[in-house]
């Protein structure tokens, strides 16, 4: 079956360090990659979405220049939170579909917590 | 855009009872319906889905039920085990997934 990995699973750093986190679909290509962010005890929010080779498509609220992602090849995605601050802190997934009608499948997830 | 609303928003069943939990969507270009089950700290987990041009579907213990004309969907396990015990997410997509607000589902043996 389909598998996306995703690292790192949990990441602890100072306030105003930036964090890259990669999705990578392992067994087929994704022209297209979703990142989520989930809060505690909330369901999961749709930040953007990643195309390859062309820009992010960000959400309503999500700001761009904070979370940049970068698609640069059809099996890996990146999220790179800038200067993240303790209101970054909180669990943020990737997603990406195979292709076609099938659905989509969710790296693990990785644990972002800022002291 | 997409609106999904999930209710409720806890479910406590005792083992073997049945569970039911609904979600209703705004955009009638929805035409994917997906169940995720996520554990505490894990990855959600597709248990089940449904498209616009079927009115049910079930996999052994769980089925899913939608209604086009109404708008809303529903998500029934039977049997109902203490693995059970998760978060269920319902979504709605015409071409990106919308999520509903979730439902702690707790089966007490």
């Amino acid at each position: 079956g389909a598998v996306v990995s995703q690292h790192p699973s949990w990441v602890i750093c100072k306030s105003g360090t930036s964090v890259k986190i990669e999705c990578r679909s392992l067994d087929f290509q994704a022209t297209t990659m979703f990142w989520y962010r989930q809060f505690p005890k909330q369901s999961l929010m749709l930040m953007a979405t990643s195309n390859e080779g062309s820009k992010a498509t960000y959400e309503q609220g999500v700001e761009k220049d904070k979370f940049l992602i970068n698609h640069a090849s059809l099996t890996l995605s990146t999220l790179t939170v800038t200067s993240a601050h303790p209101e970054d802190s909180s669990f943020y997934i990737c997603s990406a579909i195979p292709g076609g009608d099938q659905p989509q499948h969710f790296g693990d997830g990785t644990r972002l917590s800022i002291l | 855009g997409e609106n999904v609303e999930q209710h409720p928003s806890t479910l406590s069943v005792q083992e073997g009872d049945s569970a039911v939990i609904k979600c209703t969507y705004s955009d009638s270009a929805s035409n994917y319906f997906p169940w995720y089950k996520q554990e505490l700290g894990k990855r959600p987990q597709l248990i089940i889905d449904i498209r616009s041009n079927v009115g049910e579907k079930k996999d052994q213990r769980i089925a899913v039920t939608l209604n086009k004309t109404a708008k809303h969907f529903s998500l029934h396990i039977t049997e109902t085990q203490p693995e059970d015990s998760a978060v269920y997410f319902c979504a709605a997509s015409p071409n990106m997934l919308t999520f509903g607000g979730g439902t702690r589902l707790m089966v007490k043996p």
